[in-house]
This record gives C-alpha cells, structure tokens and sequence, in this order.
C-alpha cells in the first residue's frame, strides 16, 4: 500500500511553546488529509479535514485558533499545536487520500508530550 | 447519524486458540467497512474491508471478516491466534470513495493473549 510518513514520531515540549507537526503523503498526491487525536486506551477521534489549497474544516469542539492545519501542497500537511498545555499531550495521528485505488493511509503517529 | 459499536472493550485468548472481534454499525447507505490493528505506539494498519461482493472477506495476518446486513455486524474472525496479535483493534465505516472521506470508528478492543 501507499506509504504517509509523519514527523516527529513523538516530541516533547515545555508548556507555551508551539508544536508543528507534519504529514506526508511519500508516494502519492493527497488531495485530502485527516487530522486524528487518539488518548490512551480510547478510539481515534477526527479533529480537522484539510483539502489541499483550502482551509481546514474542523469538527465541533475542536479549536482551530489552537490547532492549525496548513495543506499547502499535494504531499504535505502540517498540524502546528499553538500554545501548548499539557492536556494537549496525546497521540496524533494523520491520515491522507485518496490514493491510486481511491483509498487513504494512515501515519504512524506522533507521540506529543507537553511538560 | 453514523456510528460503530464494539461491544468488547478487552478480549483475553489463549494462544492457538480461535478469535471473534464484535462489530456492530449504523449507517444510512451501503456502508464501506473496515478493520485496522493497532500495536502501542503505532500508527493503524488495515486488516481488511468490505465494498461489496462476497460477505467473508479476507485480510492479512490470517484474519478475516463476515458482513452480515440483516444483523448490521462485521464480525473480525482468526481461527488460530499467535501472540503477535495482541494489539488493539478498530472497526470503522466510510462512504463509497473512502479515500477522501472521513471515516467513523469504533472504540477498539483490546486483545490479550496469554501463553
């Protein structure tokens, strides 16, 4: 299958500082990236649709002044945590589509630690 | 609305023995389901999905899945456990072009397995 890469795979940060975190699409052109957060024993909840070259749609609840999602190009997709607290600290994951066979792949995650 | 039910929050098997993973959803389509594991600290790998077609699906690692329409299930099955399968487990459902579209997932089951 297609292969999206995030980076870092995980980071730690103090409390007010910001986090970018990117997606990549490494052997396709993704037209559409999926931003989810996932806590410790719990599901993947969506944070945010980005479509290349158009603001994100950010699902209820989720504060877009706070996460911001750039998609500035058919590979790339970036989540920048702004003003991070540590209940921010969690797992994120990306995923990006659609793929040659109309599919989406998810990223391997990135690990935030917020101190 | 949709939604994806697991009823099982923890399943604990032998090794060897067999494996039935609980998944229930509503969808107001013809739903595109999917089952993803995934192990600490991974990203989701998929296991299999259903579009259409013969309702016994096959997937990797030995798994395979039954949709059943009347009972609005897609049961994971394995008949053989191996202690590698230990992970957490996540049914979802999409609409038709999935790759581009948000998908709905469950809340995952974890599965322990004992020597």
């Amino acid at each position: 299958g297609a292969v999206v890469s995030q980076h870092p795979s995980w980071v730690i940060c103090k409390s007010g500082t910001s986090v970018k975190i990117e997606c990549r699409s490494l052997d396709f052109q993704a037209t559409t990236m999926f931003w989810y957060r996932q806590f410790p024993k719990q599901s993947l909840m969506l944070m945010a649709t980005s479509n290349e070259g158009s603001k994100a749609t950010y699902e209820q609840g989720v504060e877009k002044d706070k996460f911001l999602i750039n998609h500035a190009s058919l590979t790339l997709s970036t989540l920048t945590v702004t003003s991070a607290h540590p209940e921010d600290s969690s797992f994120y994951i990306c995923s990006a589509g659609p793929s040659q066979n109309n599919e989406q792949f998810f990223g391997p995650g990135t690990r935030l630690t917020v101190l | 609305a949709q939604s994806v039910t697991q009823p099982d929050i923890h399943i604990t098997v032998s090794e060897g023995a067999s494996l039935e993973l609980r998944c229930n959803y509503s969808y107001g389509a013809t739903p595109y389901l999917f089952w993803y594991v995934q192990s600490p600290g991974q990203g989701l790998q998929l296991l299999l999905k259903y579009f259409s077609g013969d309702t016994l699906v096959q997937g990797i690692k030995g798994f395979e899945a039954e949709f059943k329409r009347s009972q609005s299930s897609f049961n994971l099955r394995k008949p053989s456990v191996h202690w590698s399968d230990a992970a957490e487990y996540f049914c979802a459902v999409g609409p038709p072009n999935f790759g581009n579209e948000k998908l709905t997932f469950g809340t995952g089951t974890r599965l322990t397995i004992i020597p």
